[in-house]
Parts: structure tokens; C-alpha cells; sequence
């Protein structure tokens, strides 16, 4: 089956640092990928969604300045937490959709977990 | 806005029970449903995925239904085994993609 790959699986940084986050459709294009993050004990909450080739979409509340994502080639997304505070610490989880359709499924990476100090 | 709910948050049951897990979601209007499965600090894996036009999805000990008018699915475990244990999500598709507040389920031996 599909296979997303997502790196790094964890990070510990320190305050004021910038962290990036990749994520890889290793055997399917994606044209398009999701950021999710996940509070302790709390269901994911989608960030943004990424299409290859335009700036990301994000859902609101989200700090997009804060929280860049790149998708530069049908491959790969990438989440830079920029100036990481303590308070975005979490499990951040990249999903690609295989097709473009909007009911084909998601497949998910491993997941991050990001500790800023 | 679509919100999605499963009850119960949290359930433990003997090995060998069965077991049914329910999503509910407030707006029809989906494209398809999908259950996935969360261990601690882990990534989510994909269980069954259900279609709009579809009634049920089977996978081994796993059935997962749909029922769209009543804006309901529920994933029924059957033979449950220590394995099982973990959080249950479920996701509605739509325009986005909307997350229930999961299942943790625990499988005593």
C-alpha cells in the first residue's frame, strides 16, 4: 500500500528556534497533503492543506507566518515551526491524499513530536 | 460546520469480547468515512475506509458501517485481543476532513 514517510520523529529545540518537518509520499504523487497537530489526549485538528506548486491553505487560528509550509514537488511537504515556543509543542502529523479526488483516502506519516524547551 | 462525535471516550473490555464503537457527524453532505487506529505517540493507521455510496466495509475482525441519513457509523470489533488496544478515530470527509474525539480502547487478558 501507500507509504508516507515523515521525519523527523522527534525534535527537542530550544525557544526562539525554527524546526522543520518533513513529510514524503514515498511510492504515489500527492498533490496534495495535510498538517495536523494533536494536543495530549485531544483528537487532530487540521492546520492547513498543502497543494503542490500554491501556497498552503489554513484553517483559522492558524499562524501561517508562524507555521510555513513548502510543497515544492508532488513528493514532498514541509512544516517549519518558526520561533518555536514552548506552547507549540505537540505531535504534528502530516496525511497525503492518493488522487486528486476528494474521496480517496489518506494515508498518514508516523507522526512528530516536537518538545521546544 | 461538521462536527464529528464518538462516544464512548474510553471503553475496556475482557479479551474475547465484541465490541462496537460509534462516530456520529452532523452534515450528511460526506464524501466518505474513514476509521483509523492510534497507538501512544504514534501516526495513524488506516482500518477501513466507506465510501458515501456504500453501507459497510469488512477487514478481518473489523466492520465498519455507514448510515448517512442518521449521520451515523459504527466500527464493530469482533474477537477482541490485547492487540486492539489503542484509540479509535474516526474521520468524515467533506470539503475537509473532520476528526472525532476518538475511542481509547483498553483489552484486559
Amino acid at each position: 500500500g501507500a507509504v508516507v514517510s515523515q521525519h523527523p520523529s522527534w525534535v527537542i529545540c530550544k525557544s526562539g528556534t525554527s524546526v522543520k518537518i518533513e513529510c514524503r509520499s514515498l511510492d504515489f504523487q500527492a498533490t496534495t497533503m495535510f498538517w495536523y497537530r494533536q494536543f495530549p489526549k485531544q483528537s487532530l485538528m487540521l492546520m492547513a492543506t498543502s497543494n503542490e506548486g500554491s501556497k498552503a491553505t489554513y484553517e483559522q487560528g492558524v499562524e501561517k507566518d508562524k507555521f510555513l509550509i513548502n510543497h515544492a514537488s508532488l513528493t514532498l511537504s514541509t512544516l517549519t515551526v518558526t520561533s518555536a515556543h514552548p506552547e507549540d509543542s505537540s505531535f504534528y502529523i502530516c496525511s497525503a491524499r492518493l488522487g486528486v479526488a476528494a474521496n480517496e483516502k489518506l494515508f498518514f506519516g508516523s507522526g512528530t513530536q516536537l518538545s521546544v524547551l | 460546520k461538521q462536527e464529528v462525535t464518538q462516544i464512548p471516550a474510553a471503553l475496556s473490555v475482557p479479551e474475547g469480547e465484541n465490541l462496537v464503537l460509534n462516530c456520529s457527524f452532523t452534515d450528511s453532505a460526506i464524501y466518505n468515512l474513514q476509521w483509523f487506529r492510534q497507538d501512544p505517540g504514534k501516526g495513524l493507521t488506516s482500518l477501513l475506509l466507506i465510501q458515501s455510496s456504500q453501507r459497510e466495509q469488512t477487514s478481518g475482525r473489523l466492520n465498519a458501517s455507514l448510515d448517512k441519513s442518521s449521520g451515523r457509523s459504527t466500527l464493530y470489533i469482533a474477537a477482541s485481543q490485547p492487540g486492539d488496544s489503542a484509540t479509535y478515530l474516526c474521520a468524515a470527509t467533506g470539503n475537509q476532513f473532520y476528526f472525532g474525539t476518538g475511542t481509547s480502547l483498553t483489552v484486559i487478558p
